[in-house]
């Protein structure tokens, strides 16, 4: 079955410093991965994702991900953290299989401080 | 723009009332829509899969009577929490898939539930 981890529950960031929220994935073929952001009281939005090319992807807000096959890994970065980057981050993998769910990983959350 | 809205955003009602909450493409139609729960400070739980024109697929664990769904056009699925309990008061939010597997979900914004 696929799954994705985040092994942190939460990432503290002074603001200007690059960030890295953690991700790593199981599936049994290709993966689709994504990543997506939370604020409160909202739904998810949507950062980036991997699907097939380049190891490296970016996305929106200045977002990045660095798919790593060898590592099972797609690490979510940013160079230059903003107080406003703050929030719920979720990494996500399509189960492709008969629903094509979202199986999301728990979520990490972002503080960036001032 | 938005391209999945969800109604209402916030419910709060007693407990034994039955609450619906609506989810809606827009400007798409959505043959699958999937709703979620999330409790505070976690993940994502996956309740359902709605399917346009058949039953909804439900996860394990998730009671599918207290739980209806209903898919009744390809842009309206619906999610009626039955004789709601101050357990069920959680966080629920809808996504629906626009253009290929290839493509990330969209999602709703939200309903807020709290059930006296």
């Amino acid at each position: 079955a696929q799954s994705v981890a985040q092994p942190e529950d939460q990432v503290n960031v002074a603001e200007g410093n690059p960030l890295t929220v953690k991700c790593t994935y199981s599936v049994s073929g290709n993966p689709y991965l994504f990543w997506y952001v939370q604020y409160p009281n909202r739904g998810l939005q949507f950062l980036l994702k991997y699907i097939t090319g380049d190891n490296l992807v970016k996305g929106s807000y200045g977002f990045e991900a660095e798919f790593n096959k060898s590592q099972t890994s797609f690490h979510l970065k940013k160079p230059s953290a903003l107080v406003s980057d703050s929030a719920l981050y979720f990494c996500a993998v399509r189960d492709m299989g008969r629903d094509d769910k979202i199986i999301f990983g728990k979520g990490t959350r972002l503080h960036i401080l001032p | 723009g938005a391209v999945v809205s969800q109604h209402p955003s916030w419910v709060i009602c007693k407990s034994g009332t039955s609450v619906k909450i609506e989810c809606r493409s827009l400007d798409f139609q959505a043959t699958t829509m999937f709703w979620y729960r999330q409790f505070p400070k976690q993940s994502l739980m996956l309740m359902a899969t709605s399917n346009e024109g058949s039953k909804a697929t439900y996860e394990q664990g998730v009671e599918k009577d207290k739980f209806l769904i209903n898919h009744a056009s390809l842009t309206l699925s619906t999610l009626t929490v039955t004789s709601a309990h101050p357990e069920d008061s959680s966080f629920y939010i809808c996504s629906a898939n626009r253009d290929g597997k290839e493509q990330p979900q969209h999602f709703g914004d939200g309903t807020r539930l709290s059930i006296l």
